[in-house]
This record gives structure tokens, C-alpha cells and sequence, in this order.
């Protein structure tokens, strides 16, 4: 079974500096998708970013980047230059590799308030 | 074009009555998905379906039926409705790979409120 825990429910940031969420999962897959969901007030999901287990390489979307840790099974978002539009709940998801059996597996989210 | 469609967008109603939300996806994806976010914003799949099979059911009760017409298509009954059905539920598409990420497309969410 997955896990995916977020310890941190809630964040805040001043514009324009860098803000870390945490983010821990388990999983008994031998490859695997680590994902992290963008939740504005506007109730939206959408897709910040995401990383193969198999790759060492931390990805990296613009202001966006995560710190992937496999041994340690740690999956934390780091958010450069944080601006106003990125007041969002956070979430961490993790999902297997292929297949039609997707089921992806989302931590409980970090509230995170970016202060202008 | 909205990618992944579901109306209605908000729904309140009385214990006991039976409801459907329905579900579009215009992204030529074979497998679609139903997410229920509770009130403390924890998400958890309910159920999902590839080329309009059941491939997915979470421990859900049997008041809760899905139902999928084409792969285009994915709608959510919900019968003798429950103060504990309140939540957001989301539908969701993507393609499934025999390899790589199956990424998620999510639809705007439609906020049940059973009173």
C-alpha cells in the first residue's frame, strides 16, 4: 500500500523569497511517479510538477523544483521567488509507473499563504 | 474547449434524494477517474474506468454508482443521499501508458451539499 504524508498544514512565505513544503511517502512499487497538485481558492487541480523514481535528476519548472530524496523517500517542492498567485493549498501525490491501474495517492495538503 | 467537463458545478440538497454528476473529457483519454475531497481537503479515489471498464472501486458504499457510456464519458449517482456525502468530487481523466506517468487531468470539481 502507498502512503503519502505532508507533516507541514500550513505556510507562509513573503513575496518574492523561497518557501520548502515537505513531503514523505511509502510505497511498495519498484518504479513509481512522484507528483506535487497546485490547489488555488478557485478549487482547480493543477499540475506543478512531477518526477520519476528511476531518475536521479531533480526536475525543475520555472520557479519550481523538488528535492527528491529516494532513500529516504522524501519528495519535498521548493518554491523560488514566490509570488501573491501562489497562495494555494499543496498537495503531494504518488503513482505507479504505467499501467491502466493508476490509482494516485495524494498526502493531506499544506495550505501555503504567499504575504505580500 | 474545457479539457475535463463536470456539471454541475454546486448542488445542494435534502437527505435522502438521489443525484447524478456528470463528466466530460475532450482529451482523447481512455481512462477517467471520480476523487472525493471530505471537508478537511483530503482527496481519495473513489473509482475508474479504462475504455468505459471498472477498473478501480474503492471501499465505497453501494449508493454510489458510476457509470461510463463511452471513454469520453464518466457520471457519478449517488442514491438516498447522506449528510457524509457533503464533499467535492472530482473527476478526472488520463492515458494510460504501459510506461511513464499516467498525469492526471482534473476537472473544476463539483461541491455536493447534502442538507
Amino acid at each position: 500500500a502507498q502512503t503519502v504524508t505532508q507533516s507541514q498544514p500550513e505556510m507562509s512565505v513573503q513575496e518574492a523569497e523561497t518557501v520548502t513544503l515537505s513531503c514523505t511517502y511509502d510505497t511498495s512499487e519498484n518504479n513509481y511517479y512522484l507528483f506535487w497538485y497546485k490547489q488555488p481558492p478557485s478549487r482547480q487541480m493543477i499540475l506543478v510538477i512531477r518526477q520519476e523514481a528511476y531518475k536521479q535528476q531533480n526536475a525543475t519548472e520555472n520557479r519550481f523544483s523538488v528535492n527528491f530524496q529516494k532513500a529516504a523517500k522524501s519528495f519535498s517542492l521548493k518554491i523560488s521567488d514566490s509570488q501573491l498567485g501562489d497562495t494555494a493549498m499543496y498537495f503531494c501525490a504518488c503513482g505507479p509507473y504505467g499501467g491502466a491501474t493508476n490509482k494516485l495517492i495524494f498526502g493531506t495538503g499544506t495550505l501555503l499563504a504567499v504575504q505580500p | 474547449d474545457t479539457a475535463v467537463s463536470q456539471t454541475p458545478k454546486y448542488l445542494v440538497t435534502q437527505m435522502g434524494n438521489d443525484k447524478s454528476i456528470k463528466c466530460e473529457q475532450n482529451l482523447g483519454h481512455d481512462t477517467m477517474y471520480w476523487y472525493k475531497q471530505d471537508s478537511k481537503k483530503f482527496l481519495k479515489i473513489m473509482f475508474s474506468y479504462n475504455n468505459k471498464e471498472l477498473i478501480i472501486n474503492e471501499t465505497v458504499p453501494n449508493r454510489f454508482s458510476p457509470k461510463s457510456p463511452d471513454k469520453a464519458h464518466l457520471n457519478l449517482h449517488i442514491n438516498s443521499l447522506e449528510l457524509g456525502d457533503s464533499a467535492v468530487y472530482f473527476c478526472a481523466s488520463s492515458q494510460s501508458r504501459t510506461s511513464g506517468a499516467n498525469v492526471l487531468t482534473f476537472g473544476a470539481g463539483s461541491r455536493l451539499t447534502v442538507l
